[in-house]
């Protein structure tokens, strides 16, 4: 079946540091890939998407290359800032469902000053 | 722009209560989502709806009921709570263009439902 394996967190950095969060998937057919992003006290953001092999996504300073032969998404950033702080989903859509999302459990990244 | 609205944000219930969690959008959506999300197990899919007087079972539907019977509000329901319930709900709402593809949710801001 579909799934999203995310590294466990806490994932605590010092501002400024590299930032990567791995991320792994199953799926049949083609899926797309989503990265979301949950601040605290708040709802799940779309942060950044991408829907075919070798696209990479971006926003904010976060990019994750779709790899097809690795089947992973890892979000990455160059230089985290404390504003970054939150938890971080990694989602799939399958080629056989044509609005379901899957979850990843998510990560919580932890920036100190 | 409201995007996705959910009522009331925060609800304390005794065990065997009943309340109804409202969702609504204005982005004319058709598809809408109730999650619930608990720590160390990421969001888990309740029911969902891909249009207007339609519902569906997701995940973990036991102890819930929903409806949908506008296009803007999705409704969950309990219809007696258990200290089980006690976790943070979230309502999405999604679109399929023309191509049926998806490019992500919208999500609320959430409910934080305690039951004791």
């Amino acid at each position: 079946g579909n799934s999203v394996t995310q590294m466990e967190g806490p994932v605590t950095l010092s501002e400024e540091a590299f930032l990567t969060i791995n991320c792994t998937y199953t799926a049949t057919g083609y899926p797309s890939l989503f990265w979301y992003v949950q601040y605290p006290g708040e709802g799940l953001q779309l942060l950044l998407k991408a829907t075919k092999a070798d696209d990479k996504g971006s926003n904010k300073g976060f990019e994750a290359t779709y790899r097809k032969e690795t089947t992973s998404f890892h979000l990455e950033k160059g230089s985290v800032q404390v504003s970054d702080s939150a938890v971080y989903f990694c989602a799939l859509r399958a080629g056989d469902s044509n609005y379901q999302l899957i979850w990843g459990a998510g990560t919580k990244l932890i920036i100190k000053p | 722009n409201a995007g996705v609205t959910q009522t009331p944000k925060f609800r304390v219930l005794k065990t065997g209560q009943s309340m109804t969690l409202l969702c609504a959008q204005d982005m004319n959506h058709e598809y809408m989502y109730w999650y619930r999300q608990d720590p160390g197990m990421g969001l888990r899919l309740i029911h969902y709806s891909v249009g207007e007087g339609t519902t569906a079972k997701g995940e973990v539907p036991d102890g819930y009921n929903v409806s949908r019977l506008k296009k803007q509000n999705f409704l969950l329901g309990l219809e007696s709570a258990a200290p089980s319930q006690t976790s943070v709900y979230f309502c999405a709402s999604s679109y399929a263009s023309q191509q049926g593809l998806h490019y992500g949710y919208t999500f609320g801001s959430g409910t934080r439902l305690t039951v004791v």
